[in-house]
């Protein structure tokens, strides 16, 4: 079983350069996340998704974009890169939101210069 | 004060202790979640209880709802177990909301 998948696993960027982080998920999950990590804090929510065609805001949506066309498919879209986006970017999926266990990809480092 | 709180943030222990990790929290839930992160590593869910206690071989989680307290114990430590430890809370209410804490990082010496 594949779980959650992510690429890429590192990436480096300029400032300005856009690029999309892919995830897809083979367990027929409604439920999709990304979360970005940074040292000394708890992951927080940019995007979530309850479904195919629905999409919604996290807590630090500034500068990202998200669509959901397939259940399996959850990209998170840069659109011009900042230094304050260098993180390490989680995508999850669940059956629910909240009161499912999650899974998580392996992360994507990501380095804006 | 944040959300979700974690004591210690880093702790140390000899291969063979008793460890245990603690999560306080200030909201009402639904869920605490307890996850595992290897260094340089992906999140895994070890688990996810509500009331009461749960247990997956040699790690034991807890939970007391009346004083928003969790612990997660690791019996017989081993050096492999060394990683951060993340609790989270799923946030009472219709949006099911998950809210982290900032981790424990454990150290397991042989």
């Amino acid at each position: 079983n594949a779980g959650v998948t992510q690429t890429p696993k590192f990436q480096v960027l300029k400032t300005g350069q856009s690029m999309t982080l892919q995830c897809a998920q083979d367990m027929n999950h409604e439920y999709m996340s990304w979360y970005r990590q940074d040292p000394g804090m708890g992951l927080r929510l940019i995007h979530y998704s309850v479904g195919a065609g629905i999409t919604d805001q996290g807590e630090v949506p500034n500068g990202y974009n998200v669509s959901r066309s397939t259940t399996e498919d959850f990209p998170l879209r840069l659109l011009s890169a900042a230094p304050s986006q260098t993180s390490v970017y989680f995508c999850a999926s669940s059956y629910d939101r909240g009161n499912q266990p999650q899974h998580f990809g392996d992360g994507t480092r990501l380095s804006i210069l | 004060k944040n959300e979700v709180e974690q004591s210690p943030q880093n702790l140390t222990a000899q291969e063979g202790e008793f460890i245990t990790i603690n999560c306080s929290y200030s909201v009402g839930i639904s869920a605490l979640h307890w996850l595992q992160q290897h260094p340089g590593g992906g999140i895994v869910s070890l688990f996810m209880l509500s009331s009461g206690k749960k247990k997956h071989g040699r790690l034991i989680a807890t939970i007391n709802i009346q004083e928003k307290h969790s612990s997660l114990h690791i019996t017989a430590s081993h050096p492999r177990d060394s990683a951060v430890y993340i609790c989270a809370v799923t946030y009472g209410g219709a949006t099911n909301k998950l809210i982290f804490g900032t981790g424990t990082l454990l150290a397991v010496q042989p």
